[in-house]
């Protein structure tokens, strides 16, 4: 059974960097898929933040592309999510998940809430 | 990107059938048979009901059924359910590995 779950600060203040980790079980995050971050802004819809490949390639939303950094740690079978110069239009419920070649998310964490506030 | 077009909310009666819309462009939904559609109620993380237009994960019921047609997507629920009642969002590959969501569809059984 393939289990996400998401861990990282819930409070990150303006301009900073918002760091979030997925850890997996249940698969080897290097053998296979996708592996990405979607989010969703309180009372909002969903937003795909960007995808890592088990290779380590990467896409991201071009809209965030200039602010995100996804990455693999296949020691701890992780992989993580970087945001910067977050402003409070960052604050979200983030998902971490799993993706098929053909887009679609099948194993997702539970998501975690992460406010930008001073 | 921009976001796929989908109605803010539909709602319908048990044991009715309902159809939710999702409309994109020839670059997402009309360039590739790769749509997914999601429930989500609420504080939960989303659940797949289709992906690749209309096929369906082991578990989901045959009640949800996808399609498309050029550039618009559909998700049907037959013989609507209490339980039903939630937010969807649809989903497309749109090139070079990017995903784009829909803006979400409240259902409400009456």
């Amino acid at each position: 059974q393939v289990q996400l779950q998401e861990s990282g600060p819930g409070l990150v203040k303006p301009s900073e960097t918002l760091s979030l980790t997925c850890t997996v079980s249940g698969y080897s995050i290097s053998s296979g898929y996708y592996w990405g971050w979607i989010r969703q802004p309180p009372g909002k819809g969903l937003e795909w933040i960007g995808s890592i490949y088990h290779s380590g390639s990467t896409y991201y939303n071009p809209s965030l592309k200039s602010r995100v950094t996804v990455s693999l740690d296949t020691s701890k079978n992780q992989f993580s999510l970087k945001l910067s110069s977050v402003t409070a239009a960052d604050t979200a419920v983030y998902y971490c998940a799993r993706r098929t070649s053909s887009s679609s998310w099948y194993y997702w964490g539970q998501g975690t809430l992460v406010t930008v506030s001073s | 990107q921009s976001a796929l077009t989908q109605p803010a909310s539909v709602s319908g009666s048990p044991g009715q059938s309902i159809t939710i819309s999702c409309t994109g462009t020839s670059s997402d939904v009309g360039g590739y048979d790769y749509v997914s559609w999601y429930q989500q109620h609420p504080g939960k993380a989303p659940k797949l009901m289709i992906f690749d237009v209309s096929n369906r994960p082991s578990g989901v019921s045959n009640r949800f059924s996808g399609s498309k047609s050029g550039n618009t997507a559909s998700l049907t629920i037959s013989g609507l359910q209490a339980e039903d009642e939630a937010d969807y969002y649809c989903s497309s590959y749109a090139s070079s590995s990017n995903v784009v969501f829909g803006g979400g569809t409240k259902l409400t059984v009456l």
